[in-house]
């Protein structure tokens, strides 16, 4: 059963520290990516990546920042935790190469409360 | 710019009961996919069901069907005989082409969908 593992599925963190949050795939998948999810707002793409070493911002990623260095794994960084930043994050990931599908495998989320 | 709106924040429908989720969005595109993901209280989001904008056929996958007017620009998820592990939320995404590899992918709000004993 292919799998897409968020290490923690709550955190709580002071305002002002650096949080990390992994992701990690077993399915060989090249693209990565970060959302957040906020009642009435949706899914907003904070970082993604197209394969080990490459990172593209996406809609929201004023705040965070990415790191890719193996293909398995997709870091997300909090530099310095705001309490605006309190949200759920999705990690997903997807083949590059299979052509005509274009699903995501999400992970189940890291439940994120900034005090 | 392609948006994605789903008008129903929250629904309801009684057990083995037939209910229709509405998805519009906007694009000026020709080629695109759109799909429904349901996430259940357990928050693990999983695909649902997915369209190609250039078939005409209507996609189906056991009780879950679409019904994509792409000339209306709808795309409707119609859940049958439902039952009350399909109480989760539903999002609808449009994801088009961008060139060179990559790809716009947008998502919905969500609508809230509690299966009723």
């Amino acid at each position: 059963d292919v799998k897409v593992t968020q290490s923690s599925r709550y955190l709580v963190k002071r305002t002002g520290e650096k949080v990390f949050l992994e992701c990690v795939q077993d399915m060989d998948h090249e693209n990565m990516f970060w959302y957040r999810q906020d009642p009435g707002l949706g899914l907003r793409l904070i970082y993604f990546s197209y394969d080990v070493k490459m990172k593209e911002k996406g809609d929201i990623p004023e705040g965070y920042s990415v790191s890719r260095e193996k293909k398995e794994r997709f870091s997300l960084i909090l530099e310095s935790a705001s309490t605006n930043q309190t949200s759920m994050y999705l990690c997903a990931s997807r083949s590059g190469q299979v052509r005509g599908n274009y699903g995501y495998t999400f992970g189940s989320g890291t439940r994120l409360t900034v005090v | 710019a392609q948006t994605v709106t789903q008008s129903q924040p929250e629904m309801s429908v009684q057990e083995a009961e037939t209910v229709t989720l509405s998805c519009t969005y906007d694009t000026s595109e020709n080629n695109y996919y759109l799909f429904w993901y349901k996430q259940p209280p357990s928050r693990q989001m999983i695909l649902v069901i997915r369209q190609e904008a250039y078939k005409q056929q209507n996609a189906t996958e056991n009780r879950f069907s679409v019904n994509f007017q792409k000339a209306a620009k709808s795309f409707s998820l119609k859940i049958s005989d439902s039952q009350l592990g399909d109480t989760a939320m539903y999002f609808c995404a449009f994801m088009k082409h961008e060139g060179k590899g990559t790809y716009k992918y947008i998502f919905g709000t969500g609508t809230r969908l509690k299966v009723l004993a």
